[in-house]
């Protein structure tokens, strides 16, 4: 079955970096679309960024245009998200999640990330 | 930018049908997709392109998408129903969700 596990959250620093991890298996990861999507404490949903199968399109927020960049590594069923230039409103629970392009059809468990000093 | 808007809330009594709309410019021109997402957990799809069931989720959601607004309606609401469902679309490509709603089954 599609099992999607993030990894790479923590605490850090206003203006410092962080990059986020998503494991892929269960399904052919260099087929499929891949999305990041955020929660913040206590808020909804929000959509950071998207990836196409190949890497050769990526979309983002603009939120978070300029700051993080979305990638992928098909050869180890990986997606990752740099982020760059963090601020205090980045803090939330990031998701990887598979897409379709319109939509997303499996949610990994997500990973903290704190931006506080 | 495209935006989405929920009711915050919406009750209704346990085995009577419950319904979340979701509102937006001419939303029926796009595919509405539907997520349910209970405490401490990640979100699950229960519709997408307006009306389509995935695997596993039961037959109770359904979904509708029409003029400028997009339903899920949950007929004989379950105790287990309860969380925060949230719509979304794909719009000038990128993705936009809405507000959500916190459904409370009582």
């Amino acid at each position: 079955q599609v099992h999607l596990v993030e990894s790479g959250g923590g605490v850090v620093q206003p203006g410092r970096s962080l990059r986020l991890s998503c494991a892929a298996s269960g399904f052919t990861f260099s087929g499929s679309g891949m999305h990041w999507v955020r929660q913040a404490p206590g808020k909804g949903l929000e959509w950071v960024a998207l990836i196409y199968s190949g890497g050769g399109n990526q979309f983002y927020a603009d939120s978070v245009k300029g700051r993080f960049t979305i990638s992928r590594d098909n050869s180890n069923n990986m997606l990752f998200l740099q982020m760059n230039s963090l601020r205090a409103d980045d803090t939330a629970v990031y998701y990887c999640a598979r897409g379709p392009i319109g939509f997303a059809d499996y949610w990994g468990q997500g990973t903290l990330v704190t931006v506080s000093s | 930018s495209y935006e989405l808007t929920q009711p915050p809330s919406v009750s209704v009594s346990p085995g009577q049908t419950a319904s979340i709309p979701c509102s937006g410019d001419n939303l029926g021109d796009k595919y509405g997709n539907w997520y349910q997402q209970k405490p401490g957990q990640s979100p699950v799809l229960v519709i997408y392109e307006d009306a389509k069931r995935p695997s596993g989720i039961p037959e109770r959601f359904s979904g509708s998408n029409s003029g400028n607004t997009a339903t899920l309606t949950i007929s004989g609401t379950q105790p287990m129903d309860e969380g925060d469902y949230y719509c979304q679309v794909w719009d000038s490509n990128t993705v936009v969700f809405g507000g959500g709603t916190k459904l409370t089954v009582l």
